[in-house]
């Protein structure tokens, strides 16, 4: 078990709602990570968060969005909901400005119907 | 752009047997940095390497080896004498930041199930 916790587990959604994940990074973790899952691949990079900054973001559109609290937990949200936002989404985190290793937390199910 | 490919999509190997998970990458960059995780079907990602660019030697831990060949952009995984505790999901990644562990482009992953 890494000390990364994600809330909730489960979560379905209508196409055009908003939704919010949380995440709280393992004890001493100053940087968080989002990923997407799809269904049968891997995780594609969303964004990084550090000291409560973003700190790099990958191919998604400006509907993702994140938080970086002064505790260093994280919120992803999504807003207008779409079909293919159905996922896993995974955070992680990694201590000292992110040299070390990724810890990984279970993950949220989010579906979108 | 960094890309990952890993061609197994599921592999079956009786208990006890020895496997190999491919692993090939793609990159312009000179320093980058490479990984394997595990995921069981708990969900979450379970770090088993770090590997930077600069670094091609072999390394063991316990049943798991990893073969990092530059001349081939490979970086392989092999789990000698397999056992039920190994059937998961495996992917290979690869970072080129600065610090090794942001960005991580991933493959598709491999299924592994080890027959009792």
């Amino acid at each position: 078990e890494t000390g990364v916790t994600q809330s909730p587990t489960h979560l379905i959604k209508t196409r055009g709602q908003q939704v919010t994940l949380r995440c709280s990074s393992q004890s001493g973790h100053n940087t968080v990570s989002w990923y997407q899952q799809a269904l049968g691949q891997g995780p594609q990079f969303i964004f990084q968060y550090y000291r409560e900054e973003e700190n790099g973001r990958g191919n998604f559109p400006p509907r993702f969005s994140g938080l970086q609290f002064p505790n260093y937990s994280s919120e992803l949200n999504v807003n207008a909901l779409e079909l293919d936002d159905s996922a896993l989404y995974l955070c992680a985190s990694s201590p000292a400005g992110g040299r070390e290793k990724l810890f990984f937390g279970s993950g949220t199910q989010l579906s979108v119907l | 752009a960094q890309k990952v490919t890993q061609a197994q999509t599921e592999i079956s190997v009786v208990e006890k047997e020895d496997v190999t998970l491919d692993c090939v990458y793609e990159t312009r960059d000179t320093t980058y940095y490479l990984f394997w995780y595990k995921q069981p079907p708990s969900g979450e990602l379970v770090f088993l390497i770090r590997r930077n660019s600069f670094d091609e030697q072999n390394e063991i831990s316990g049943r798991y080896s990893w073969n990092f060949q530059k001349s081939t952009s490979s970086f392989n995984f092999t789990i000698t004498a397999s056992q039920v505790v190994d059937s998961a999901v495996y992917f290979c990644a690869l970072s080129v930041s600065n610090f090794g562990n942001e960005k991580l482009t991933f493959g598709t992953g491999t299924r592994l199930t080890i027959i009792p």
